[in-house]
């Protein structure tokens, strides 16, 4: 079945760094990826969905120069947390799309971000 | 994208089969229903997803009534590592549909 990696697995930095995690698909060719978050128990939040080759499209309330994100290739998106705080420690997990008739999504393992 | 409600948690005894009900009652006809789940600190796996037959893969069977208006998730006999979070979405399948999760159901496989 269709891979997606992340990396890192988990990330601890401290509040005004930027941290940036990598998305790769790595058995097929992504045509659009999505950014979500989770909050301990709590549900996946989509932030922003990107196409290769253009500008990502983020979710209401979520600041696009904070979360910068990349999806330069067909098999790789970055997001970049920009001065990262405390309140953006999360779990960050992406999926990738190869299109298709079902456009189904494949997720990565997730990152652990914790901002001291 | 129709919203789903589903149980916040169940229990289920290891080897039985475990029954996860949605319910959709307001899905579009062109709208598919679609699990996943989701165990503790991973992302979400793809488990099955249908329109209108029931389906069956080698993890579940999708049982999704006459109207449309609620599905049955199956797995047949549960094991421990079947403890879970199970969501069931319910969206339209064309390029660049995102996936919007709602609460899902906590399964816990007990021995």
């Amino acid at each position: 079945g269709a891979v997606v990696s992340q990396h890192p697995s988990r990330v601890i930095c401290k509040s005004g760094t930027s941290v940036k995690i990598e998305c790769r698909s790595l058995d097929f060719q992504a045509t659009t990826m999505f950014w979500y978050r989770q909050f301990p128990k709590q549900s996946l939040m989509l932030m922003a969905t990107s196409n290769e080759g253009s500008k990502a499209t983020y979710e209401q309330g979520v600041e696009k120069d904070k979360f910068l994100i990349n999806h330069a290739s067909l098999t790789l998106s970055t997001l970049t947390v920009t001065s990262a705080h405390p309140e953006d420690s999360s779990f960050y997990i992406c999926s990738a799309s190869e299109g298709g008739r079902y456009n189904e999504q494949f997720f990565g393992p997730g990152t652990r971000l914790t901002v001291l | 994208d129709a919203k789903t409600t589903q149980p916040p948690s169940m229990d289920c005894a290891e080897g039985r089969a475990a029954n996860l009900p949605c319910n959709h009652s307001t899905i579009s006809g062109n709208e598919y229903v679609y699990w996943y789940r989701q165990i503790h600190s991973q992302g979400p796996q793809y488990i099955i997803h249908g329109l209108k037959n029931n389906e069956t893969n080698e993890m579940a069977s999708l049982i999704i009534t006459e109207d449309r208006k609620s599905s049955t998730l199956i797995l047949p006999h549960a094991t421990l590592r079947d403890t879970a979070v199970y969501y069931c979405i319910v969206r339209v399948v064309n390029a660049g549909n995102m996936l919007t999760f709602g609460g899902g159901t906590r399964l816990m496989v007990k021995p």
